[in-house]
């Protein structure tokens, strides 16, 4: 079936260090790659996306990649602050609104 | 423009009871999406509605049930609860169409004691 494998569970950074989380999905037929972030208590929020025509995409410190052979896209975080600690979730999706998420990284970024 | 918009925010129910829940779309989109977050199973898909029809359904019981309306303001139900139902239900629109960014509501905090 449908499956997002999302690792690693938690990662512990130092402020001003990258963050690195990867992802892996199994449906062939996935095109839409988002990522959410989640404060304690609060919606997911949307920090980026990419499509599958696309393999790389940049938002300042935030960056995305995608490998669509191996199935597989991460996230990337630069010059890590404390704001940045959250549980990021990644998502594959197609031409609706059904999303498969992964479980979640607990990000926490250390001043 | 405002977001999505999901009501009640937060409620107790016992077991065996039913609770509805409602979502408003952001204007102008037509696909309206519920997922179950808990801390144990994390984000779930539960059902989209696309033109009041739903279009993709995930593997919950039948006791999950949603509608649309013709404004695309969505409810979704959940009929004899048990214990397993506690959860976050939140509520997502979209455009619906190719490549269609997906926002979230703040969502409904359920309680089934």
């Amino acid at each position: 079936g449908e499956n997002v494998e999302q690792h690693p569970s938690t990662l512990s950074v130092q402020e001003g260090d990258s963050a690195v989380i990867k992802c892996t999905y199994s449906d062939s037929a996935s095109n839409y790659f988002p990522w959410y972030k989640q404060e304690l208590g609060k919606r997911p929020q949307l920090i980026i996306d990419i499509r599958s025509n696309v393999g790389e995409k940049k938002d300042q410190r935030i960056a995305v990649t995608l490998n669509k052979t191996a199935k597989h896209f991460s996230l990337h975080i630069t010059e890590t602050q404390p704001e940045d600690s959250a549980v990021y979730f990644c998502a594959a999706g197609g031409n609706t609104g059904k999303l498969i998420f992964g479980q979640g990284t607990t990000l926490q970024v250390k001043p | 423009k405002a977001g999505v918009t999901q009501t009640p925010r937060y409620l107790i129910k016992t077991r065996g009871q039913q609770v509805t829940l409602s979502c408003s779309p952001i204007s102008g989109h037509r696909s309206v999406s519920w997922y179950q977050q808990t801390p144990g199973q994390g984000l779930q898909f539960l059902f989209e509605y696309f033109s009041e029809t739903q279009r993709n359904k995930g593997n919950f019981p039948g006791r999950f049930s949603g509608r649309q309306f013709s404004n695309s303001r969505s409810e979704m139900n959940v009929s004899t609860l048990e214990l397993g139902d506690s959860a976050l239900y939140l509520c997502a629109s979209s455009k619906g169409g190719s490549g269609n960014t997906i926002y979230f509501g703040e969502g409904s905090w359920l309680t089934v004691v």
